[in-house]
């Protein structure tokens, strides 16, 4: 069992549609939560950072982190097709657990149409 | 300013040549970051410079992989009797603040294909 699951997809919905997109973990120690966005041909580019548990909001997205479920999601409202991409969630332990270097998820490919 | 730079972009190789492959961080940023990203798989960690020194290298796959960082800056990643299984795209990211704290910022990447 990988340390980080992540679904591949690809999740296909119709624009202006709210997106769900999930990681799970198996790692306790992990305690800061990253959420990456990656165009085709490009690098990753760090969309949200969160630590412990709670949400996040940032304009269209919303990050959450259920550390009791080990469980952690990104929202997007009112989904654009310039929002298609791959959406690779990350995280990493920290001082306490060791290593700050993250540890990435597979990636979920999303295409939303128009 | 610029972001980070990889060089080549795309690279074809054939089973056995070694390859190097070179990362260019923004300028300033004092850590440096390799990763592998195989189709399908998420991003694998392969070695973390601080300055010129390597404090984690456990992600490299085995002694055919190397690494180097000169003046703080350009990092090259050198392959060995490259395989089939080595084909990926090889990610650099830079930080400001290092071990993995500060945000990180990706390169392009360089596509590597071994025949």
């Amino acid at each position: 069992q990988k340390e980080v699951e992540q679904d591949p997809g690809p999740l296909s919905v119709p624009e202006g549609a709210i997106v769900s997109l999930n990681c799970t973990y198996s790692n306790s120690a992990f305690q800061y939560f990253m959420w990456y966005r990656q165009y085709s041909r490009k690098g990753p580019e760090l969309l949200m950072y969160t630590y412990s548990s709670g949400n996040k909001e940032d304009g269209r997205f919303t990050a959450q982190v259920d550390k009791s479920s080990k469980y952690i999601s990104l929202f997007i409202r009112d989904s654009q097709p310039s929002d298609s991409a791959t959406y690779l969630c990350a995280m990493s332990a920290g001082a306490s657990g060791g290593s700050y270097i993250p540890t990435f998820g597979r990636g979920t490919s999303l295409i939303v149409h128009p | 300013g610029a972001g980070v730079s990889q060089s080549p972009s795309n690279k074809v190789t054939e089973k056995g040549k070694d390859v190097e492959l070179r990362c260019d961080p923004i300028s300033g940023h004092t850590a440096l970051y390799w990763y592998r990203q195989s189709l399908g798989q998420g991003l694998e960690f392969l070695i973390y410079f601080q300055g010129n020194s390597a404090p984690d290298k456990s992600g490299l796959p085995s002694d055919r992989f190397s690494a180097e960082r000169t003046g703080g800056s350009v990092s090259t990643l050198t392959i060995q009797r490259t395989q089939q299984e080595d084909s990926a795209v090889y990610l650099c990211a830079s930080s400001l603040v290092g071990a993995g704290i500060g945000e990180q910022f990706f390169g392009p990447g360089t596509r590597l294909t071994v025949l």
